[in-house]
Formats: C-alpha cells, structure tokens, sequence
C-alpha cells in the first residue's frame, strides 16, 4: 500500500519551460488536492477534485492546470513556468471533502 | 490574509514534559480543525481533529482543545518524546465552502533527550 506517491521528487526549470507533476493514490479515495508550500506561508490549496471528472481552483490557482485522469491519478500542469512558482509540491488525497487529507512526499521545484 | 495563524516558529521543550502548541484562526465559520505533522523530506500526516461541537480532543499522548469564543485551538503532547520533534502544522475548514482547509504556516518543535 503505498498511499499517495508523487513524481518527480525534484525538477530545476527555466522560466517559460512547461512541465507536469503526477500524482498518485492507491487508497480508493474520492478527492484528490494540489498544495504549494512556501517559507512563511503555510499550505495554500492551489487546486482540488472532489471526485472524479471535477476540479475547482483553490486559494492559488494562477498559472497551473490540472487533470483528474482517473480516481486514482490527479495531475499539476505549469504552462509557462515562472521563478515565483519556485516551492514545494504536495498532492494530498481524502475519503470526501470533508475527511482528514493524506499527503504524498511533494515534488521540490526550482525554477531559474 | 493569514486566516489561520501559528504564532509561534520554533518550540523546545524536555523530553517527558508537556509541549503545547498553539494556533489562532479569523473566520468564525470555521467548523473543523485538524493537526498535522510533518517531518523533513516527508509530506504531513494527519494527527489528531476536533469538531467545533467539541472542546477537547484526546488520542494517546495527544489532546487539541477548542476555545470558539477566544478562536484558539492548542495541541498538547504528553510526555514529549525525543520522536515527536517536527513541523506541526494545524488546519481549519470553512463550512461556508465546506471544501477547503486553511493551513497555518507550521511550529517546529524539538524535544530535547
């Protein structure tokens, strides 16, 4: 049972470089979550899905897309990366909406 | 606007005394809290909850405890243990939306052996 995994664990881009972070889980949960996590900040929920086939922006949205693939896959997508999106990636999973979250280890990225 | 806060960084306490930590939010919707914890190079777990029906919280050595009129939450961590050292981060849900958690910005505590 690995829980939710997350790839890659580190990526260096150029601004203006595209890329996608993946994000998977194996415990058959219905709601699937995209945090950055920056000094200072805290957690700031970027996008969510509450189940398959749905996603709202969250508190930071600007500048990602994403993709419900299946329950099981929810991926991050940076179009035109910029250094201000320079953080710490954690996809978090739950049972509903209204459950505790289970995250993955996070994706560290730098962009140049 | 920081809706939730987590006043303080950094806290050291004795291993086998008491840690509290401590956390306050703005929005009086709020209607759940959660603590995570988180170590290095790990995503965060989940600790322990409470419903805002509720005002104390108790799961082995850990206790949260809801104060809704001063909107204060605290975990309480009873004995330390050298193992509890990490980032603990608590969270809060807005029942308005129902279907997002504002995070506050993580207490790194060290117990000391």
């Amino acid at each position: 049972n690995a829980g939710v995994t997350q790839t890659p664990k580190f990526q260096v881009l150029k601004t203006g470089q595209s890329m996608t972070l993946q994000c998977a889980q194996d415990m058959n949960h219905n709601s699937m979550y995209w945090y950055r996590q920056d000094p200072g900040m805290g957690l700031r929920l970027i996008y969510y899905s509450a189940s398959e086939g749905t996603t709202d922006k969250g508190e930071v949205p600007n500048g990602y897309n994403v993709s419900r693939l299946n329950k099981r896959e929810f991926s991050l997508r940076l179009e035109s990366a910029a250094p201000s999106q320079t953080s710490v990636y954690f996809c978090a999973s739950s049972k509903g909406l209204y459950n505790e979250q289970f995250f993955g280890p996070g994706t560290r990225l730098t962009v140049l | 606007d920081q809706q939730v806060k987590q006043n303080s960084p950094s806290l050291s306490v004795q291993e086998g005394r008491i840690s509290i930590l401590n956390c306050d939010y703005t929005n009086s919707m709020f209607d759940y809290f959660l603590w995570y914890k988180k170590y290095p190079a790990e995503g965060p777990t989940f600790l322990i909850s409470i419903s805002s029906i509720k005002d104390k919280n108790e799961d082995g050595r850990f206790t949260v405890f809801l104060n809704k009129s001063a909107k204060h939450l605290s975990l309480h961590i009873v004995p330390s243990q050298p193992g509890d050292s990490a980032v603990y981060f608590c969270a809060a849900r807005d029942s308005n939306t129902g279907n997002q958690f504002y995070f506050g910005t993580g207490t790194s505590l060290t117990v000391i052996p």
